[in-house]
């Protein structure tokens, strides 16, 4: 069972636009909502968080909007450009309890196209 | 620091060998994980440990998969009978303890496995 579900699955952007992925959960237990960003032959990197009781967080051109009740939280990218090219992964925490660490499901991935 | 280092980064293998992985955190992160990519299933966490220790494998696939933390700086992977669908980017990732709500996790750049 998928934990949470991205889309779409690709986006192609003209640069200057914007870009903006969707993903939604179901299991109240997640605690915290990063996004990573993949390029190609790379690893994932970690991109912009947020917690649940935030609605919005931005840093630079990278927003993230939170809405609780409806169990969704999107990724704004703002005036687009092409090397913000990627694979984006949105994630989500299982809320642990002591010392313990939760652990991350991840998104299937939006692979991002901008053209110049 | 130069970051959480895999080997190799690139494995091709017949069915029926035996794989096995290689990933150096970062020096001083408490936690590592392995991860899985794959088209369809994206990326999924198959093991982590905690100062060495396994904390959670409920995500290894099969018996044929383990994986060893015999210090703080080295960890393996290994499949042993590898088979085609194993085939995948298998990552590694450490993190730091007391990161708070970061919950940074730092990916290596991966080994792109293909068992023909």
């Amino acid at each position: 069972q998928q934990q949470v579900k991205q889309s779409p699955q690709s986006l192609i952007v003209q640069k200057g636009g914007i870009s903006i992925i969707n993903c939604a959960y179901e299991n109240t237990a997640f605690d915290y909502f990063p996004w990573y960003q993949q390029f190609p032959g790379k690893g994932p990197a970690l991109l912009i968080a947020i917690r649940p009781d935030v609605s919005e967080k931005k840093e630079g051109r990278f927003t993230i909007s939170f809405n609780k009740s409806a169990k969704q939280f999107s990724l704004h990218i703002m005036d687009s450009q092409p090397g913000d090219s990627a694979t984006y992964f949105c994630a989500a925490r299982w809320s642990a309890g002591g010392t313990s660490y939760g652990k991350l499901t991840f998104g299937q991935g939006t692979i991002l196209t901008v053209h110049p | 620091d130069a970051g959480v280092i895999q080997s190799p980064r690139h494995e091709v293998t017949e069915m029926g060998q035996e794989v096995t992985l290689r990933c150096k955190p970062i020096s001083g992160h408490d936690y590592l994980f392995w991860y899985r990519q794959t088209m369809m299933r994206g990326l999924e966490l198959l093991i982590y440990f905690n100062n060495n220790v396994p904390i959670d494998d409920s995500g290894m696939p099969e018996d044929r998969f383990s994986a060893k933390m015999p210090n703080a700086s080295f960890s393996t992977l290994k499949i042993q009978p590898s088979e085609p669908r194993d085939s995948a980017v298998y990552f590694c990732a450490s993190s730091p303890l007391g990161t708070g709500s970061k919950n940074i996790q730092y990916f290596g750049a991966g080994t792109r496995l293909s068992v023909l």
